[in-house]
């Protein structure tokens, strides 16, 4: 079946170094694509998010690349501090006839940040 | 206000028990969805309301029963759940953009922490 999965179950980072976070997807049919992050004991955050016909996005300290021909999606940290410690999840977003929105997470990817 | 609430932030019931799960947004958001995450997983998706109608339902075993009284409310009807439906349950919101947009976000709640003894 279709699938949005992730290479790398943990990433330890230094303080102050950058953090790439990747994510595989298999649904070559798939347009748009989001980052969440997720702190203990709260609900997924929005990062930021890429459409297809992109393939980079650039935010605050992030950076979203897309690559269609390989699937591959990543999410680039500058700067990595403490705060950012927390488990990232890349998302798939399919927009059905019913005209609703259906929003698919990936596997995780738990980013730990040390001083 | 920006935000998704949801409540009771915890909840223990046992397997006879009927509870209830709510969440709320005011954001003018149409589409609403449940989500069922365990420990270390990524959230699934349960259900997902559409204009207050319910657009898709991912095989959720009927114990389980959403309700969307008006667009700003949603409801999860818990009743003899099992010790294996433990988990976080989270909320969430997105404003409906139409086909092809492809860019409606998700915003989330907190979660309850479901606990079935």
């Amino acid at each position: 079946g279709e699938s949005v999965g992730l290479h790398l179950p943990t990433l330890s980072v230094q303080e102050g170094d950058n953090s790439i976070i990747n994510c595989a997807y298999s649904n070559s049919a798939s347009d748009y694509f989001i980052w969440y992050k997720q702190e203990s004991g709260k609900g997924p955050q929005f990062i930021i998010d890429i459409r297809s016909n992109m393939d980079k996005r650039q935010g605050q300290r992030v950076t979203v690349l897309l690559n269609k021909t390989v699937k591959h999606l990543s999410l680039q940290i500058a700067a990595t501090q403490p705060g950012d410690s927390a488990v990232y999840f890349c998302a798939e977003n399919s927009f059905l006839r019913s005209n609703t929105d259906k929003l698919i997470f990936g596997t995780g990817t738990r980013l730990q940040v040390f001083p | 206000d920006t935000e998704v609430t949801q409540t009771p932030k915890h909840l223990v019931m046992g397997m006879t028990n009927k509870k209830s799960l709510k969440c709320e947004q005011h954001m003018g958001h149409r589409a609403m969805y449940w989500y069922k995450q365990k420990a270390k997983k990524p959230p699934e998706l349960m259900f997902v309301y559409s204009y207050e109608k319910l657009s898709i339902n991912e095989s959720v075993p009927s114990r389980f029963s959403p309700e969307c009284p008006n667009s700003s409310l949603l409801n999860l009807h818990l009743h003899a759940l099992q010790p294996e439906d433990s988990a976080l349950y989270l909320c969430a919101s997105s404003l409906l953009q139409g086909p092809g947009s492809g860019a409606n976000v998700l915003t989330f709640g907190a979660g309850s922490r479901l606990t079935v003894l």
